[in-house]
């Protein structure tokens, strides 16, 4: 199953660096999930979102809906943010189910 | 209010035992979800209830794999005859309805020995 593709798949970044995750997608849809998954713990949504950008704190999404492509920033990156980031694209236009990026393991190193 | 629940948070079991994991989503939303996310990788969909109804459960991988929510809140997820490959973290999502955002339990740790 590969409608989600992320890159790149694990992240090294020293802390304070701005950092890149990029999701595509070939179903087409009405929105788009990011999500973050600590080691050994549940998933957070970050973002929900259909157009455009969404900013919460030093986390930037961005989607282009046409050109099928997602974006997760992260701005002054403190080793707090090391954890999995996960695109996702949910129902209905999925069926019942969400379609799960592999994820982006992001390691921030103090 | 509380986020959605699940336990046990860790289970071992023997290969041929049955285990039963149970999901408390939030109150008042309609939508249930349960995934796999075996080690390394990401969640793959096992089943969706809207309400008590079981409308989707295409991702169960064999019929070992039962799940239920008869009262259409809380769930459980029913495993037979556990084989190691079924070891995997299992994930319980709630939303109020299909297209909106998911919330997602803390999950349970499934170690078939």
């Amino acid at each position: 199953k590969n409608e989600v593709e992320q890159s790149p798949q694990n992240l090294t970044a020293q802390e304070g660096e701005f950092i890149t995750i990029n999701c595509s997608y070939s179903v087409g849809i009405s929105a788009l999930h990011w999500l973050q998954q600590h080691p050994g713990g549940g998933i957070v949504s970050l973002f929900m979102l259909s157009s455009g950008k969404k900013k919460h704190g030093r986390l930037i999404a961005t989607i282009n809906i046409q050109e099928k492509h997602s974006s997760l920033h992260i701005t002054a990156s403190h080793p707090r943010d090391s954890a999995v980031y996960i695109c996702a694209l949910p129902p209905p236009n999925t069926g019942n189910q969400f379609y799960f990026g592999t994820g982006t393991s992001l390691t921030v190193i103090p | 209010g509380a986020g959605v629940s699940q336990s046990p948070r860790y289970k071992v079991a023997k290969r041929g035992q049955d285990v039963a994991l149970r999901c408390d989503p939030i109150s008042g939303h309609v939508s249930l979800f349960w995934y796999q996310q075996a080690l390394g990788q990401g969640p793959e969909f096992l089943t969706y209830f809207q309400n008590e109804a079981q409308l989707d459960k295409s991702g169960l991988p064999s019929d070992r794999f039962f799940a239920e929510r008869p009262e259409g809140s809380v769930s459980t997820l029913k495993i037979q005859r556990t084989q190691q490959e079924d070891s995997a973290v299992y994930l319980c999502a709630s939303s109020r309805d299909r297209a909106t955002e998911q919330y997602f339990g803390p999950g349970t740790r499934l170690t078939v020995t």
